[in-house]
């Protein structure tokens, strides 16, 4: 079946946009995942989806970043007014439950550069 | 703060011989512990995961060992092939919590023919 999908795969914008990235998750699974990876630094969590329950924040790094999920399946992430510092390829991830430690499947990323 | 710390960055191997990646944690609470594999341009795939009741996990040319004591955990790829050469990310969680991964900073490995 179709795994996760990330859109776009590259977004190049200029510092002060704004950007939304767009992730669609396994049909089905109830968890869902942002992650950012810079270069040399490893994936950082972001923000975490459970089915219809408020969604874990505490990665996000500022306030210009936030992330919705509609209807329990896509997630958008946006980021206002972008900055250098924000360039990195943004990971989305989902899994089938959260709390046993399922597996989490990743989809490509989206790089994004801010010039 | 980094909560999982990997080693080497690097790593180069030569065909047949065995790779070693070593990783430790610091929060005790972590009941979960994968090993990621990632391409160039691809997402992170899972390879292989533990929890804290075993001691070594096998699977295939793929080995995960875990001291619980000194609150490290490591990958040994036997037999290593050109077609392993990767980044390798090890990660942690807490599953009673969000279950999202802690991870290390990853492990670029290049296995020459």
């Amino acid at each position: 079946g179709a795994g996760v999908s990330q859109s776009p795969s590259n977004k190049v914008t200029e510092k002060g946009k704004d950007v939304e990235l767009r992730c669609d998750p396994i049909s089905g699974h109830t968890a869902l995942y942002w992650y950012r990876q810079s270069l040399g630094q490893g994936l950082e969590f972001l923000i975490y989806f459970q089915g219809n329950s408020a969604p874990d924040k505490s990665g996000l790094p500022s306030d210009r970043f936030s992330a919705e999920r509609t209807g329990g399946s896509v997630s958008t992430l946006t980021i206002q007014r972008t900055q250098q510092e924000d360039s990195a390829v943004y990971l989305c991830a989902s899994s089938l439950v959260s709390v046993t430690g399922d597996e989490q499947f990743f989809g490509p990323g989206t790089r994004l550069t801010v010039l | 703060q980094q909560q999982v710390k990997q080693s080497p960055q690097s790593l180069i191997v030569q065909k047949g011989g065995i790779s070693i990646i070593n990783c430790a944690y610091e929060n005790t609470a972590f009941d979960y512990f994968p090993w990621y594999q990632q391409f160039p341009g691809k997402g992170p795939a899972l390879l292989i995961a533990i929890r804290p009741d075993v001691s070594e996990k096998k699977e295939g040319r793929f080995t995960i060992s875990f001291n619980k004591s000194a609150k490290q955990f490591s990958l040994h790829i036997m037999d290593s092939q050109p077609g392993d050469s990767a980044t390798y990310f090890c990660a942690a969680s807490q599953t009673t919590g969000a279950n999202n991964l802690f991870f290390g900073t990853g492990t670029r490995l290049t296995v020459i023919p």
